[in-house]
């Protein structure tokens, strides 16, 4: 079965550090990954998605970035946080549909990010 | 650009009625869309996916339609319980990518 893997669960960095998360997904192959980001009793915002390795579309200017190393890992990344970084980020993964799009998402866990 | 609108207060229902929630949307031609639960906390999981030549769909005890014209989808639990509690958003998708609402607060009680 299908697995997807987000870590940290809970971080709380400074203003003007580094940012990393990871997002790993078990099971599949060639998913479509996303990064999705939830400010607090807000929707979702889309960040990002990839069809395939190093292909990444970026939906919101901003300081942050995203790679696809590997088929099944996601990497989302800031060289300086802001304040407007904190929320809830959210990696999911989908079969890609074909012309119909792609199918439902699978969410992870999420990561919780607090800039102080 | 894409706007996409749901109830930004909450619905209290009563146990055993019949929750309607509604997804308006503007400046978009979605392919197909998904509704989602979310619990406080958690990522959102998927209930429900209906393509924009799909009036309506069923599962269990859920029903979405989708009104291309409208440019609306209403979302139905019939015989609610406190179980279904949650924050339910619809998503708008189109090839690859998918938009989400802020979401509708659900609340049932018994």
């Amino acid at each position: 079965s299908q697995t997807i893997h987000q870590w940290p669960a809970t971080l709380v960095q400074p203003v003007g550090s580094p940012l990393s998360l990871e997002c790993t997904v078990e099971g599949t192959s060639n998913p479509n990954l996303y990064w999705y980001r939830q400010a607090a009793g807000r929707g979702l915002q889309l960040l990002f998605y990839s069809v395939g390795i190093g292909q990444i579309s970026s939906e919101v200017p901003q300081n942050l970035s995203a790679s696809r190393p590997q088929d099944r890992q996601f990497i989302l990344s800031s060289k300086k946080l802001l304040l407007s970084d904190s929320g809830f980020y959210l990696c999911a993964w989908s079969v890609p549909a074909g012309g119909a799009g792609t199918g439902e998402l699978f969410f992870g866990e999420g990561s919780r990010l607090t800039v102080l | 650009s894409q706007k996409i609108e749901q109830n930004s207060e909450a619905l209290n229902i009563q146990e055993g009625k019949t929750a309607t929630l509604t997804c308006n949307y503007t400046n978009y031609s979605p392919a197909y869309l998904q509704w989602y639960r979310q619990d406080p906390g958690r990522g959102p999981v998927f209930l429900l996916l209906i393509r924009e030549n799909e009036k309506e769909k069923r599962k269990e005890r859920l029903k979405v339609t989708f009104d291309t014209t409208l440019k609306q989808s209403l979302f139905h639990i019939t015989a609610s319980q406190p179980a279904d509690s949650a924050t339910y958003l619809c998503a708008l998708g189109r090839g690859n990518k998918l938009v989400f609402g802020a979401g509708t607060i659900l609340r049932v009680k018994s």
